[in-house]
């Protein structure tokens, strides 16, 4: 257990539709990053937040959008969604902003899939 | 984007078989490499994360290097298990701050025959 909690592990929905997906971090960690990992593709990173604040956007589509609450818990939003965005979305946390010698702990993931 | 390749692709080998894997990337720049083990139906964990030129780092029968100048790190399995299954990812953290993102390879995946 990574100690870092999504939810829901599983959603399907249909194009055009709204979702939120949620991430809680490791209890002391203030950075949270998002990442979608499609069918034979890697891990994308999307957007890191850290306490509260952007700090880095990735290959983010503008139908996407994120915020991190006072309580560290994230949210991904996609909206107007399509037949492409079905993926896998992980969130990781880690302790800082920066500079990358932090691990990332991984959430279990959140697949969506659109029909 | 920057180009994180990963070899082999996947691999098969038997179980006591020593293995070993490569990750490739443009040495401007490099801050940080991280080994994270990804199990089907599980999140990927951390193995190591690398810094210095020459960096090797062992964690039980897996251990690592680390070459910044010319842009690799091997991942080496000594005596491969079952359990040792799983998909290996690499990323990479650029320095200066290229936005605080980890590039990551699309992993090598390794299949233990028991």
């Amino acid at each position: 257990d990574s100690g870092v909690t999504q939810t829901p592990k599983h959603l399907i929905t249909a194009t055009g539709q709204r979702v939120t997906l949620r991430c809680s971090p490791r209890s002391g960690d203030l950075s949270v990053y998002w990442y979608q990992q499609s069918l034979d593709q890697g891990l994308q990173f999307l957007i890191q937040y850290y306490n509260g604040e952007e700090r880095a956007k990735g290959n983010i589509l503008e139908r996407f959008s994120a915020q991190q609450f006072p309580d560290l818990h994230s949210e991904l939003n996609l909206s107007s969604l399509e037949l492409g965005d079905s993926a896998l979305y992980f969130c990781a946390s880690s302790v800082a902003g920066g500079p990358g010698t932090g691990e990332l702990f991984f959430g279990e993931g959140s697949r969506l899939t659109v029909l | 984007i920057l180009n994180v390749e990963q070899s082999p692709q996947s691999l098969h080998v038997q179980e006591g078989d020593s293995t070993n894997f490569t990750c490739s990337f443009p040495s401007s720049n490099f801050y940080a490499l991280h080994w994270y083990r990804w199990e089907t139906a599980k999140s990927p964990e951390a193995l190591f994360v690398m810094t210095l030129n020459g960096d090797e780092k062992k964690k039980g029968r897996i251990s690592a290097t680390l070459n910044t100048k010319e842009g690799y790190s091997y991942l080496y399995i000594k005596g491969s298990q079952p359990e040792d299954s799983a998909t290996y990812l690499c990323a990479i953290y650029r320095f200066p701050n290229t936005g605080n993102q980890f590039y990551f390879g699309t992993g090598t995946s390794l299949t233990v025959i028991p």
